[in-house]
């Protein structure tokens, strides 16, 4: 079945300095790769996402990129900011599997000032 | 705005009561999903449905249970028979691919406590 593992389950980075959470898969079939932010006593919220024929994608201080071959993605933050400390989750969609995403355990970024 | 709205943010129960947890989405998405997380945990799938009136239950749906009478709502109810159901529900809706992955939108949760 799918599956997701998340590396590191924790991080802590100086302000400033850049943030890089992995994710690996084991569905050559998975198609799409959303990652989430959930700050405290919040829900997630999708921050960005990239598809299975893309192998990176951008957006401001954010970045995911996706290497096919190796089954693994990875979220970027660079210039990190408190702002920015919250638990990540990345996730997965296989076309072949039950239509849901799946889900890794997560990581709680905390970014010291 | 659209959006999905998760009602009430805190809940407190008795034991031996069953209470609901209430789900409502403006998105017109046809797939709605319920998810338990535990302090300091991930994410655990309850139940999902995909269309109005099919359910299909998650990886711990014991001691819960759920409707989809309506597109826009999933209501959950946690029965007296989860002995541990303190935690956090987060909701979240999603279109309907079938082969093609997309985003979900999740709800701001709601905090049962037992007391």
């Amino acid at each position: 079945g799918e599956n997701v593992e998340q590396h590191p389950s924790t991080l802590s980075v100086q302000e400033g300095d850049s943030a890089v959470i992995k994710c690996t898969y084991s569905d050559s079939a998975s198609n799409y790769f959303p990652w989430y932010k959930q700050e405290l006593g919040k829900g997630p919220q999708l921050i960005i996402d990239i598809r299975s024929n893309v192998g990176e994608k951008k957006d401001q201080r954010i970045a995911v990129t996706l290497n096919k071959t190796a089954k693994h993605f990875s979220l970027h933050i660079t210039e990190t900011q408190p702002e920015d400390s919250a638990v990540y989750f990345c996730a997965e969609y296989s076309g072949a599997g039950s239509y849901q995403l799946t889900f890794g355990k997560g990581t709680k970024l905390s970014v010291i000032p | 705005d659209g959006g999905i709205t998760q009602s009430p943010k805190y809940l407190f129960r008795k034991e031996g009561q069953n209470v609901t947890l209430s789900c409502e989405q403006n998105l017109n998405h046809d797939a709605m999903y319920w998810y338990r997380q535990d302090p300091g945990q991930g994410l655990r799938l309850i139940y999902y449905s995909q269309i109005v009136n099919d359910f299909q239950k998650g990886d711990i749906a014991e001691g819960y249970s759920v409707s989809r009478e309506k597109k826009e709502s999933f209501p959950l109810t946690v029965t007296s028979a989860q002995k541990n159901p303190t935690a956090f529900y987060l909701c979240a809706s999603s279109k309907q691919g079938q082969g093609a992955g997309y985003g979900y939108t999740f709800g701001s949760g709601t905090r049962l406590t037992v007391v």
